[in-house]
């Protein structure tokens, strides 16, 4: 089982659309990122959350870390074809800040 | 900005034969990642170094080991290659390898793949 729950796994809207992704677990994260992965390609860091409740905006890009730091939330406003890609977030634990847990991905398609 | 360096870029291998492949991390990184990733498939990290020691151990294959050198660079060795081992390679490389704001880069990955 993953530690960090992505949800949906497969997301397909149309340009001009909003989109939201989540990360969930039960366990606490000292830190969570988000990645954005183009297919054959390297995943490439999005933004880092640390503080819980903490809102960043990139762009059309708002990711917000839960209070608890369990969860985390990315949405893409006005969504245009090149958001597509696979989405990941990951998260360094408390007790293990050391090593990055990768959720299982999902997948973003924007028709145009 | 420079970033993770990866080499090769893709690699074909026959059934049992081995396979080197090297990561030169961001300057002034001084940890590296290694991740697997299958089709479809999030990474599945597989081994770390800090500052030129093993520092962590994933689902890595006895017939896989690794090693960080002088330079930070790293390298992963792949002996008796299986069909099963084909696969995205990623490197990834952070300064220092703790703490809340502690960030991995990836590499653009080595497509290996096994006939």
């Amino acid at each position: 089982t993953q530690l960090l729950e992505q949800s949906p796994q497969f997301l397909s809207i149309q340009e001009g659309e909003n989109l939201t992704v989540y990360c969930n677990s039960s366990s606490v994260f000292s830190s969570l990122q988000w990645y954005r992965q183009e297919p054959g390609e390297g995943p490439v860091l999005l933004v880092t959350v640390v503080t819980g409740g903490e809102v960043k905006k990139l762009k059309r890009l708002t990711f917000q870390f839960g209070d608890a730091r369990k969860d985390s939330s990315l949405h893409i406003t006005a969504a245009q074809p090149g958001d597509t890609g696979l989405y990941l977030c990951a998260g360094a634990e408390f007790t293990n800040d050391y090593k990055l847990s990768f959720g299982a991905g999902t997948t973003v398609t924007v028709r145009a | 900005a420079a970033g993770v360096i990866q080499s090769p870029r893709h690699l074909i291998k026959e059934k049992r034969e081995t396979a080197t492949l090297k990561c030169y991390p961001i300057p002034r990184h001084d940890t590296v990642y290694w991740y697997q990733q299958g089709p479809g498939q999030d990474p599945q990290f597989l081994i770390s170094f800090y500052e030129k020691m093993q520092s962590d151990k994933g689902s890595i294959p006895d017939r896989f080991s690794a090693q960080q050198f002088s330079d930070y660079h790293s390298e992963l060795n792949m002996s008796s290659l299986e069909l099963g081992d084909s696969a995205l390679y990623f490197c990834a490389s952070s300064f220092g390898n703790r703490g809340p704001r502690f960030e991995q880069y990836f590499g653009p990955g080595t497509r290996l793949t096994v006939t």
